[in-house]
């Protein structure tokens, strides 16, 4: 079974500084899809950013962008130039491409951003 | 757009009751899922549907029955509630692709089970 870690589960930041968070995942297939999604304090689970495991390029969504290392199974996302609003928790996930949708998330990461 | 929307936003149930909690969509979605969310264990699948009629078990099944014979409506159900059912739910709806995009979320139902 798939699994996926996020190994720190709080990270602080300072306003307009650069935090990264990790991601590692646990898999023997090689075509899937992982995820970044931000929870903040209002529940609503927003999509981040998204990744295709047969595309080396990493993606990038405005501040947002990821380090993929698909052999070392690392999905890391980084944040730049944090701002208040970046304050939520952030939850990795795993998606097997040809499943049903079925998405495995991490535990999650609290992200705090000091003024 | 409405998106994925989830009723009741909160709910408190004596064990032993039961009830259901309402997914809609209104995106022609074919995918729709329901999620479970604990404090320290991030998201986990409870059931899932790939299209009208069609429904699976994910991770986390037991106490919950769910139903798909529209596009739009998802409900899941809970027969005899427990106070480990006391979690924040959540509905999902992608559409099928070659390609996922990833899900649309509704915003939750928090339950407490007394």
């Amino acid at each position: 079974a798939q699994t996926v870690t996020q190994s720190q589960p709080e990270m602080s930041v300072q306003e307009a500084e650069t935090v990264t968070l990790s991601c590692t995942y646990d898999t023997s297939e090689s075509d899937y899809y992982l995820f970044w999604y931000k929870q903040p304090p209002s529940r609503q689970m927003i999509l981040v950013i998204r990744q295709e495991a047969y595309k080396q390029q990493n993606a990038t969504e405005n501040r947002f962008s990821v380090n993929f290392q698909k052999a070392a199974k690392s999905f890391s996302l980084k944040i730049s130039d944090s701002q208040l609003g970046d304050a939520a928790m952030y939850f990795c996930a795993y998606l097997l491409q040809g499943g049903s949708e079925k998405l495995v998330f991490g535990k999650g990461t609290k992200l705090t951003v000091n003024p | 757009n409405a998106g994925v929307t989830q009723t009741p936003k909160f709910q408190v149930l004596k064990t032993g009751q039961s009830m259901t909690l309402q997914c809609a969509q209104d995106m022609n979605h074919e995918y729709m899922s329901w999620y479970r969310q604990d404090p320290g264990m991030g998201l986990r699948l409870i059931h899932y549907s790939v299209g009208a009629g069609i429904t699976d078990q994910g991770e986390v099944p037991n106490g919950y029955n769910v139903s798909r014979s529209t596009t739009e409506d998802f409900p899941l159900r809970l027969l005899s509630a427990a106070p480990s059912q006391t979690s924040v739910y959540f509905c999902a709806s992608s559409p099928r692709g070659f390609r996922p995009r990833g899900q649309y979320f509704g915003a939750g139902t928090r339950l407490s089970v007394l």
